[in-house]
């Protein structure tokens, strides 16, 4: 089926410390992979994607890595500031049409 | 000038009331969408138009109808309230048809209380 797992559903990790949240997916045809930030009473933003053509891909303190044979995909933030608490939320890609969201990981950085 | 508007933010009814949500978007996107938020944060896609024409209905109750009149606006209309149906419902574009095209434009969200 179509289905995106992530995790973990909640993170607290200190202010300066690396947060890394997982997601695996299960059609092997998927072929982009994106994440999205929804801060608290806001809508989801795109912070960064990757293709299937990739095994990594940055962005100044985000990262995100691909491994398409595991079907896994991470999201790293390095140097968090109490402006990344929020709730994450990976995709992947079925068929043509079709974006699947994770669960989402709600991310606290303690200051 | 926001990209991608929707109407109302928030909307409180009683259960086995009819009611609609619309949305426009400014961006020149072909493709818009419906997802639903749920208490639990989960996003889950509703619905997808392609340039006026459905593309993705997902197992969502007849109870729900979307309507689209031109490729800039989808409107969701919900018949006979349940209390389920409380929720965000997030309008959203994209530039072309296919998933892998890029970024996906969110509304702000519609909050639905049903109660």
């Amino acid at each position: 089926g179509e289905n995106v797992e992530q995790h973990p559903s909640t993170l607290s990790v200190q202010e300066g410390d690396s947060a890394v949240i997982k997601c695996t997916y299960s059609d092997s045809a998927s072929n982009y992979f994106p994440w999205y930030k929804q801060e608290l009473g806001k809508r989801p933003q795109l912070i960064i994607d990757i293709r299937s053509n990739v095994g990594e891909k940055k962005d100044q303190r985000i990262a995100v890595t691909l491994n398409k044979t595991a079907k896994h995909f991470s999201l790293h933030i390095t140097e968090t500031q109490p402006e990344d608490s929020a709730v994450y939320f990976c995709a992947a890609n079925f068929g043509n049409e079709k974006l699947t969201f994770g669960t989402g990981t709600r991310l606290t950085i303690i200051p | 000038d926001t990209a991608v508007s929707q109407t109302p933010k928030y909307l409180v009814t009683q259960m086995g009331n009819d009611k609609s949500i619309k949305c426009e978007q400014n961006l020149g996107h072909d493709t818009m969408y419906w997802y639903k938020q749920d208490s639990k944060k989960f996003l889950k896609i509703m619905f997808s138009y392609n340039n006026k024409e459905l593309i993705i209905n997902e197992t969502v109750p007849n109870r729900f109808s979307p309507k689209s009149p031109d490729k800039a606006h989808l409107n969701l209309h919900i018949n006979s309230l349940e209390l389920g149906d409380s929720a965000v419902y997030f309008c959203a574009s994209s530039r072309g048809t296919s998933s892998n095209t890029g970024e996906l434009f969110f509304g702000e969200g519609s909050r639905l209380t049903v109660l």
